[in-house]
């Protein structure tokens, strides 16, 4: 079946404006997670849906930084007024009620000049 | 607070030889622990998890890992390596909490070589 999708795949923006990443889970999957990734580096957690329940904000960054996510679907993560530390792979990722691995999407690269 | 270290940044291996690939990690309650890979521009990819159960878990592409409670590890094992197995490997644990489950918590990944 269909995987984790994010949208687009490269971004390449310019330093104080804002972007939105898109990330479709795997059909069904209650729980959606957004990751960074900067190079060379591990990932960095950001947030995380489950369900109809308040998400858990406690990895963002800053105020910046904000995600939505309506339902059990899309997910969009915003950056405003960026800057060039927000340069990153940013990677979703999805879990099923009652499995423990997350599966993750693609990637969107931003790049931030 | 909990954290995962994975000490060698790169393991050089040669093909058909086994391979190690270490972890530790650092969390409060019980651990759920994973191992995951990354191909060059790719995303990641589930290998294995420990849950509970038996320490020794198998996963994909003939990878297993061996959870070791009292020295706080889950190394990853292969008995004979392939080329194609070079990529960055990525040690992950997250903390279970009244059943729940919450994000995971990444190592700094150790790129794995293997030369014919």
């Amino acid at each position: 079946g269909a995987g984790v999708s994010q949208s687009p795949s490269n971004k390449v923006t310019e330093k104080g404006k804002d972007v939105e990443l898109r990330c479709d889970p795997i059909s069904g999957h209650t729980a959606l997670y957004w990751y960074r990734q900067r190079l060379g580096q591990g990932l960095e957690f950001l947030i995380y849906f489950q369900g109809n329940s308040a998400p858990d904000k406690s990895g963002l960054p800053s105020d910046r930084f904000s995600a939505e996510r309506t339902g059990e679907s899309v997910s969009t993560l915003t950056i405003q007024r960026t800057q060039q530390e927000d340069s990153a792979v940013y990677l979703c990722a999805s879990r099923s009620s009652g499995n423990y691995e997350q599966y993750f999407g693609p990637g969107t690269r931003l790049t931030v000049t | 607070a909990q954290s995962v270290a994975q000490p060698e940044d790169q393991v050089n291996v040669a093909e058909g030889n086994p391979l190690t690939v270490k972890c530790t990690y650092s969390v409060s309650g019980n651990p759920y622990l994973f191992w995951y890979v990354q191909y060059p521009n790719r995303g990641l990819q589930f290998l294995l998890k420990y849950i509970t159960g038996d320490n020794l878990v198998k996963g994909s592409y003939g990878f297993e890992a061996e959870f070791n409670k009292s020295q706080t590890s889950f190394h990853l094992k292969k008995p004979s390596a392939l080329v194609s197995d070079s990529a960055l490997y990525f040690c992950a644990v997250s903390a279970s909490y009244g059943g729940s489950q919450g994000n995971l918590i990444f190592g700094k990944g150790t790129k794995l070589s293997v030369k014919p």
